[in-house]
Order: structure tokens, then sequence, then C-alpha cells
């Protein structure tokens, strides 16, 4: 079973702050997702990340696929309250294989 | 707003029981997923259906069963309910079966057992 662990599990901080949050695991994956959940919704799929060292940016959210394509991290400049939610990361090793969630990322920005 | 419709929204019930919750995916979309999260273990996979056919299997218990119809909407059967299977269970959808595809989340069924 391929795990991802994320951290830091909880991560409260002020308005205009910024922050990185990251995805770690020991296997190696083709394809890694980062998603948002925002309570009482479903998730939904902010980036979607398969080459080693990529880089995708999205408005004030930078997702990097680490080298080895077994990690990611997620920077977000000058966070917002409207950044509030959960991140989950995701990954698979191969096309016809399941996603494996991480136990997600808390974040709370505040005014 | 997903395009993926789960209901009910919110479900209660007792232990022993059994229960079906339903699952419209995107327009378009073949492939459906049901996820189990809690606080504890986070977002597990259970199974995936494609065109009405099983195509992967996670961590779903004998006691849980689903099924993919020709109109493309799926069904998830919990039975012998437990108070540990009180958790949310959302469905996905995707073009596409394969793990690489963007996923749409519904919003979700809290089922409560008591």
């Amino acid at each position: 079973t391929q795990l991802l662990e994320q951290s830091p599990q909880f991560l409260s901080i002020q308005e205009g702050e910024n922050l990185t949050v990251y995805c770690n695991s020991s296997s190696v994956f083709s394809s890694l997702q980062w998603y948002r959940q925002e309570p009482g919704e479903g998730p939904v799929l902010l980036v979607t990340v398969v080459t080693g060292g990529e880089v995708k940016k999205l408005k004030r959210l930078t997702f990097q696929f680490g080298d080895a394509r077994k990690d990611s991290s997620l920077h977000i400049t000058a966070a917002q309250p409207g950044d509030t939610g959960l991140y989950l990361c995701a990954g698979a090793n191969g096309a016809n294989s399941k996603l494996t969630f991480g136990k997600g990322i808390t974040l709370s920005v505040r005014p | 707003d997903s395009g993926v419709t789960q209901t009910p929204k919110h479900l209660i019930t007792a232990t022993g029981q059994r229960v079906t919750l339903r699952c419209s995916p995107r327009s378009g979309d073949l492939s459906v997923y049901w996820y189990q999260q809690s606080l504890d273990q986070g977002l597990q996979f259970l199974i995936q259906y494609y065109n009405g056919e099983e195509r992967a299997k996670g961590n779903i218990l004998e006691r849980f069963s689903a099924q993919q119809f020709p109109d493309l909407h799926s069904e998830l059967n919990l039975s012998s309910l437990e108070l540990g299977d009180s958790a949310l269970y959302f469905c996905a959808s995707s073009v596409a079966p394969y793990s690489n595809q963007p996923q749409h989340f519904g919003d979700g069924t809290r089922l409560s057992i008591l």
C-alpha cells in the first residue's frame, strides 16, 4: 500500500502570510493531484502534476512535484480567508491504479 | 457545482440496518468511484466502476456492495451496519477510468449510525 503523509496536519495563519505544506511518500507516483475540500462539500481538483520537478501555478498557489516523484509541495502566497479548507494530495502509480489520498492539511486563514 | 449528484445528503439509522446511497455522475462521465471519509482514516477508496463494469476494488468491506446501472448512475449498498460505518460517503466521476483523470466529487452522504 502506498502511503502519503501530509504535513503539517493543521495550520492557522493570518491573512497575508505565505505558507508551504507538504505531501511525502517513500513510493514513486506516476501522477499526483491536489484537491481542496470545504466543509459540507466534496473535494475539488486544483492541479495534476505528472513530471518530476514540474511546477504549476494557479493564481497565488504554486505546486511542485519532487524530482524523484515521491513528494510534492504547495506554496500559497499572501493567503486569504477564502483559502481556508482541507487540502488533500492524492497519488497513483500507473494509469490503471487507484488514487491514494493523504489525510489532508486543515488550513485556517484568519482575517 | 461539480455536476455529480448524491442522495440523500444525510442518513440516520441504527446498527444492523441496511441503506442504499445513490450517485448520478457528471454528464458524459463513464467512470464512478466511491470513497469513505472519516476523521481518523481520511478519504479511503472503496470501489470503481467503468461503463457498468467493476474496474477496481479498494478497502471495501464484504458487507458493502455497489453497482453501476446502464444509465451510468451508481448505488452503494451498506448492510449489517455498525457504529464504525458512520462516515461521509463520496461519489466521484471521471470521463475515463485512468488515475490521472480529474475526478469530480459530489457533496457526499453523511451516514450516522446510532
